[in-house]
């Protein structure tokens, strides 16, 4: 069946553009994560997203950042005014929603602010 | 703060040996904890996870270990083939956080042919 697919693969921008990633996931799944994966590091937790309930918004970095998930299913993240730091790739993952589901990931959008 | 760490950050083995890959957590509460395998390109991908009322877990040429006495958790690979060539993470999660999982900084690996 198909994964979690994200879109675009790649995004380069210039400093102070908005720029908008999404996430597609696995079918049936409840729950969604976004993650940040600088150069060479682990990833970072930004959002999750479980069911209708709020998303646990605790791994944002600024207000710049904000990820929304229309009918519980497509997510979309968005930096706004982006900077160069901002430059790393974004991991999408999904899971069944309970505790301990496995999470499955997207291949990433890698973004690159200039 | 609470962290998951990893001992060596490259590793590389021969072909056909085995590959033992560790992992430091130190966070009490976690209760959970995951492999994954990410190549070059890809997002990561599942390997095996534990939980924290066992101290053995074996897939195919996987094995983890988990040491809640010291905290540690490890990877072992079996029969390290050149497709093995990857970084690996180890992630943990809390029984107080939900399904948030805390990555590791990643180890790489490197099979020799």
């Amino acid at each position: 069946g198909a994964g979690v697919s994200q879109s675009p693969s790649n995004k380069v921008t210039e400093k102070g553009k908005d720029v908008e990633l999404r996430c597609d996931p696995i079918s049936g799944h409840t729950a969604l994560y976004w993650y940040r994966q600088s150069l060479g590091q682990g990833l970072e937790f930004l959002i999750y997203f479980q069911g209708n309930s709020a998303p646990d918004k605790s791994g944002l970095p600024s207000d710049r950042f904000s990820a929304e998930r229309t009918g519980g299913s497509v997510s979309t993240l968005t930096i706004q005014r982006t900077q160069q730091e901002d430059s790393a790739v974004y991991l999408c993952a999904s899971s069944f929603g309970d505790r301990r589901e496995t999470q499955y990931f997207g291949p990433g959008t890698r973004l690159l602010v200039l | 703060g609470e962290s998951v760490g990893l001992h060596l950050p490259t590793l590389s083995v021969q072909e056909g040996d085995n590959s033992i890959i560790n992992c430091a957590y130190s966070n009490s509460a976690s209760d959970y904890f995951i492999w994954y395998k990410q190549e070059s390109g890809k997002g990561p991908q599942f390997i095996i996870d534990i939980r924290s009322n066992m101290d053995k877990r074996q897939g195919q040429r996987v094995t983890v270990l988990l040491n809640k006495t010291v905290k540690h958790l490890s990877l072992q690979i079996a029969a390290t083939q050149p497709g093995d060539s990857a970084v690996y993470f180890c992630a943990e999660n809390p029984y107080n956080a939900g399904n948030m999982l805390t990555f590791g900084g990643g180890t790489r690996l490197m099979v020799k042919p």
